[in-house]
């Protein structure tokens, strides 16, 4: 079935270092989307990609999608203590449609 | 307001008992999802359901059932052949085939006591 990874699981940064967290499907995905679950709380919508190569920009956050629609990054420039958290990315398709497989997060840490 | 509600948000059972998570959304949505959050092991998916009447299990269905009735409401029974049943619940819904940008509730933790 669908896999969804995501690495690194945690990662601590000073505030002002860069970020970076990957995804990588075990099958070819329809789209694949960016959420942010702050600690406490439920997983908020950032972005979804759906072209092959894709980049798009949010301020300090740059995500791709992969030449093959098969893996993905999110990468934040001079992390604030704002952007605290766990990232997941998520991804349809394969043969199940309508299934959304969700990775195993990243959980950033920035230190003031 | 529209949006995703779930109720309750804090559950005790004892062991050996059922219980029904309720997820209700206003929002028109087509696709409702179930999924179980564990520290360090991200979302898991249950079950989820793309139209009423209907629905398909996820990666951890074993110890869970759910109906889709109503198009409002996807409720979530975890039963007590779910051997280890506390963890966060989270439901989502989805507006359908040209928009899959998911809206979460807020939440319900069960704690089997």
């Amino acid at each position: 079935g669908q896999q969804v990874m995501q690495i690194p699981q945690y990662q601590h940064v000073q505030e002002g270092e860069d970020f970076t967290t990957y995804c990588n499907s075990s099958t070819t995905l329809s789209n694949i989307q960016w959420y942010k679950q702050r600690p406490g709380g439920h997983p908020v919508f950032l972005i979804q990609l759906v072209k092959s190569g894709e980049v798009k920009k949010q301020k300090r956050l740059t995500f791709q999608f992969g030449e093959a629609k098969k893996n993905s990054s999110l990468h934040i420039t001079a992390t604030q203590t704002t952007d605290v958290g766990t990232y997941f990315c998520a991804g349809m398709g394969g043969t199940s449609y309508g299934k959304l497989t969700f990775g195993q997060g990243t959980i950033l840490t920035v230190h003031p | 307001d529209g949006g995703i509600t779930q109720s309750p948000k804090y559950l005790f059972r004892k062991e050996g008992q059922n219980v029904t998570l309720s997820c209700e959304q206003n929002l028109n949505h087509d696709a409702m999802y179930w999924y179980r959050q564990d520290p360090g092991q991200g979302l898991r998916l249950i079950y989820y359901s793309q139209i009423v009447n209907d629905f398909q299990k996820g990666d951890i269905a074993e110890g869970y059932s759910v109906s889709r009735e109503k198009k409002e409401s996807f409720p979530l029974t975890v039963t007590s052949a779910q051997k280890n049943p506390t963890a966060f619940y989270l439901c989502a819904s989805v507006p359908g085939r040209r928009s899959t940008e998911a809206f979460f509730g807020q939440g319900t933790r069960l704690t089997v006591v």
